[in-house]
């Protein structure tokens, strides 16, 4: 079946250092792929997403390219603020009625 | 913009007890999908309805049920609650677009989410 792997948290990082999150995913086909972001006490929001192979999505500094060879798609940023502390789920989605499927999540602790 | 309304966001309620969640779409929505995040845990899926109709079902309790009424908004009833069942339920919402026998989605596949509700069972 579809499913995604996430790397183990928590990632604890000091201010302005350089964050990768691994992911890979287990799909036939060609899923779009997400990163979706959970701050302390909130719900989930979209972080950025790529719909199909090579394409990257970025938004706020982070950056993941959609890895069809490799079947992967890490998250990055080059310099993480305290205010980036959140858990990060990585996921897939078809198109149409198919559901969305999360990762374990990633926890992201930035330290001053 | 108008986001996904969910409500309430905080209930507490005693074991076997009954409780009602709300999820409101953004306009224009036709599907919704419901999902159960456990304390550090992944979002799980429940189920999913299109345009009223179930349109998928994921590890949803038979305790469990939910429907989406004429104006798209969803319900999710929860009945015999267990401790277990203490959680964060999140409503999520998208546009599917029917084109020439196939259902894709409008905005290649995102969903947006409700800030969630969070049941606590006593």
């Amino acid at each position: 079946g579809n499913s995604v792997t996430q790397m183990e948290g928590p990632v604890t990082l000091s201010e302005e250092a350089f964050l990768t999150i691994n992911c890979t995913y287990t799909a036939t086909g060609y899923p779009s792929l997400f990163w979706y972001v959970q701050y302390p006490g909130e719900g989930l929001q979209l972080l950025l997403k790529a719909t199909k192979a090579d394409d990257k999505g970025s938004n706020k500094g982070f950056e993941a390219t959609y890895r069809k060879e490799t079947t992967s798609f890490h998250l990055e940023k080059g310099s993480v603020q305290v205010s980036d502390s959140a858990v990060y789920f990585c996921a897939l989605k078809y198109t149409g009625f198919q559901k969305l499927v999360f990762g374990t999540g990633t926890r992201l602790l930035v330290s001053p | 913009a108008a986001g996904v309304i969910q409500s309430p966001r905080h209930l507490i309620k005693e074991k076997r007890e009954t409780a009602t969640l709300k999820c409101y779409p953004i306009p224009r929505h036709d599907t919704v999908y419901w999902y159960q995040q456990g304390p550090g845990q992944d979002p799980q899926f429940l189920i999913s309805f299109y345009e009223k109709m179930q349109s998928d079902k994921g590890s949803i309790p038979d305790r469990f049920s939910a429907q989406q009424f004429s104006d798209y908004h969803s319900e999710l009833n929860m009945s015999s609650l267990e401790l277990g069942d203490s959680a964060l339920y999140f409503c999520a919402s998208s546009y599917l677009i029917l084109t020439s026998g196939d259902v894709i989605d409008s905005n290649t596949g995102e969903l947006f989410f409700g800030e969630g509700s969070r049941l606590t069972v006593l």
